[in-house]
């Protein structure tokens, strides 16, 4: 889930095993959905993306599930690797008047075990 | 392509001093967002701009925070004084379309106000 001040949520899970690192969205009008990796030093780098009339999305080792009916985006990864530790954000489109920018959560911190 | 292009990479200044930060877009990106990261506050939009006009800035902190886009291959991100809480990470993202598309990241710069 998505944490609130200087704490990130650590997601802690053995080499070969599933992870599941799991956001709340807030606004109901968002209809474009991303999850970022961020590795140390490093920028956010694009993972997989979803767009609302869609509930489920596949990649490389990567599902995204979106329940629109909770406000609730999923990122799943198959066969957790020590290269996939990194803090996890997702992001969703603003959708404003304004224009189309991304808000993102806070992260969840996946750390990988041998 | 080379990716998003961030310079300088880390930036240690005093307190009271102009600071520039740059970027370069990908090539044919018509959309160029600043982000500011920190551990409190996360991934927080500063401004973004579609074909070089700034679209919204209202994530702009104050006055002392100004950004430009004088052509598609360039921007820069300027703070004049800088405070200490000014320190963070800025990454600045440029997408194709700017309309639910993903973001490409530099790989941020590390500003620390003393």
């Amino acid at each position: 889930g998505e944490s609130v001040g200087l704490h990130l949520p650590t997601l802690s899970v053995q080499e070969g095993d599933n992870s599941i690192i799991n956001c709340a969205y807030s606004n109901s009008a968002s209809d474009y959905f991303i999850w970022y990796k961020q590795e140390s030093g490093k920028g956010p780098q694009f993972i997989i993306d979803i767009r609302s009339n869609m509930d489920k999305r596949q990649g490389q080792r990567v599902t995204v599930l979106l329940n629109k009916t909770v406000k609730h985006l999923s990122l799943q990864i198959a066969a957790t690797q020590p290269g996939d530790s990194a803090v996890y954000f997702c992001a969703e489109n603003r959708n404003s008047n304004s224009g189309y920018a991304l808000n993102f959560g806070k992260g969840t911190s996946l750390l990988v075990t041998p | 392509d080379a990716g998003v292009i961030q310079s300088p990479r880390h930036e240690v200044t005093e307190m009271g001093q102009e600071v520039t930060l740059r970027c370069k877009p990908i090539s044919g990106h018509n959309s160029l967002f600043w982000y500011r990261q920190t551990m409190m506050r996360g991934l927080e939009l500063l401004i973004y701009f579609n074909n070089n006009v700034p679209i919204d800035d209202s994530g702009m902190p104050e006055d002392r925070f100004s950004a430009k886009m004088p052509n598609a291959s360039f921007s820069t991100l300027k703070i004049q004084p800088s405070e200490p809480r000014d320190s963070a990470v800025y990454f600045c993202a440029s997408s194709f379309r700017g309309n639910n598309e993903k973001l490409f990241f530099g790989s941020g710069t590390q500003l620390s106000v003393l």
